[in-house]
């Protein structure tokens, strides 16, 4: 099946510093999503994006699809943004692969 | 929109016991999703649902688990005889979707502790 590895593993931060977080496949896909799980366990939809770029208030999403990576930015990070950041494709069907999420701690 | 409902949010049982996790997807939403997350496995989707059918229930771990939808506004997942390796976080999920560019909700999720 399709492989998705996020990177980095684990990122702390101060308030206000920037981030980027990476998301790489092993195939192309047809969609892939990024979601924010926080730290009470619930998983919020933070982009629909399989290609180009989109932007939401501080965060802004980009997917390269033909070279088969996504990063996801933080701007001007805030203790709330602190939590688990998942990616999922999914190629030839229905079912979403998750990668195994980056852990970010922001700091005050 | 109330978003997707679950329950029970947390759930401490005795192995052996019968588990029945609940779910009301989105008013709307064709296709309902199962997902079991764990430390050491991460987020995986156990059974998808388009129009109240099983499409695809290969990542039941086991024949003690059953999932059942009578209808668009109802779901459930059912643990007969749970385990402690069934300690999880089960989440329902609901689309329009996921070919269509509409986005997977989540609702907040089961948290099941089997001693």
């Amino acid at each position: 099946g399709i492989q998705v590895e996020q990177s980095p593993p684990d990122l702390i931060l101060q308030e206000g510093a920037n981030s980027t977080l990476r998301c790489n496949f092993s195939d192309s896909v047809n969609n892939l999503q990024w979601f924010h799980q926080n730290p009470w366990g619930q998983l919020i939809n933070l982009f629909y994006i399989p290609s180009g770029t989109k932007q939401n208030g501080r965060l802004s999403a980009t997917t390269v699809a033909t070279e088969r990576y996504s990063l996801l930015y933080i701007s001007s990070s805030q203790t709330t943004d602190s939590g688990v950041y998942f990616c999922a494709v999914e190629r030839s069907n229905y079912k979403l692969t998750f990668g195994k999420g980056t852990l970010l701690t922001v700091n005050p | 929109d109330a978003g997707v409902i679950q329950s029970p949010r947390h759930e401490v049982t005795e192995m052996g016991q019968e588990v029945t996790l609940r779910c009301k997807p989105i008013s709307g939403h064709n296709s309902l999703f199962w997902y079991r997350q764990t430390m050491m496995r991460g987020l995986e989707l156990l059974i998808y649902f388009n129009n109240n059918v099983p499409i695809d229930d290969s990542g039941m771990p086991e024949d003690r688990f059953s999932a059942k939808m009578p209808n668009a506004s109802f779901s459930t997942l059912k643990i007969q005889p749970s385990e402690p390796r069934d300690s999880a976080v089960y989440f329902c999920a609901s689309s329009l979707g996921l070919r269509s560019g509409n986005t997977i909700y989540f609702g907040e999720g089961s948290w099941l502790t089997v001693v």
